[in-house]
């Protein structure tokens, strides 16, 4: 089963704008994870938040936690054709395994 | 350093037939992990090893088996493949014994006719 739901199930943008991506889950978490897969490829950690977190930046991302409403935000900003792939978010809900959401798919038009 | 990496990249099997995805990692991690990702619904856990000589069941072990033969290497074992594990394989790590920054491997693409 999955515990995270990531929306819209796929987004396509222009170079340079903003790209917002959502992951709802059901039960407490301890930490929500987002990871970036590029085609035929293997997925690559992006970032982590925990829970008593709210807002997370790296680089050109930025994560936000509401563990009120069970979700979380994935934006990045100015992007780029190189930032096409599939974005899973992954909380450890479920006996602390590591659960993983169906994924949105993002593509970044030049 | 290579990072995770798995054999073979692609396979084709029938029905019946035996096989073990191989898998290695030289980060020197305790745990990891075995997934399978099918169109749609994202990844599933199959088996994991917390740390060397441990191994447990995750979302959907059957049909499977693990080895963790030493704290490098952990393969998973089809022991008579079905039209139903037509899949794509991921093998991850991660350092310590956490459920975080998990580092994956490029993927077995299998196909059972």
């Amino acid at each position: 089963s999955q515990q995270g739901e990531e929306d819209p199930q796929a987004l396509s943008i222009q170079e340079g704008e903003n790209a917002t991506m959502n992951c709802s889950y059901k039960t407490s978490i301890n930490n929500l994870q987002w990871y970036r897969q590029n085609s035929g490829r293997g997925l690559v950690h992006l970032i982590l938040i925990r829970s008593n977190e709210r807002e997370k930046h790296s680089g050109r991302l930025r994560v936000t936690l509401d563990t009120s409403k069970k979700s979380s935000s994935l934006l990045i900003t100015a992007s780029r054709a190189a930032d096409t792939a599939s974005y899973f978010c992954a909380t450890d809900a479920s006996g602390n395994k590591l659960v993983f959401g169906a994924g949105t798919i993002l593509r970044v038009k030049s | 350093n290579a990072g995770v990496t798995q054999t073979p990249k692609f396979q084709v099997l029938k029905t019946g037939q035996s096989m073990t995805l191989q898998c290695a990692q030289d980060m020197n991690h305790n745990s990891m992990y075995w997934y399978r990702q099918d169109p749609g619904m994202g990844l599933r856990l199959i088996y994991y090893s917390a740390s060397e000589g441990t191994t447990d069941k995750g979302e959907v072990p059957n049909g499977y088996n693990v080895s963790r033969l030493n704290k490098r290497e952990f393969s998973l074992r089809l022991e008579s493949a079905a039209p139903s594990q037509t899949s794509v394989y991921f093998c991850a790590s991660s350092e310590g014994n956490r459920w975080e920054k998990l580092f994956f491997g490029s993927g077995t693409q299998l196909s059972v006719l």
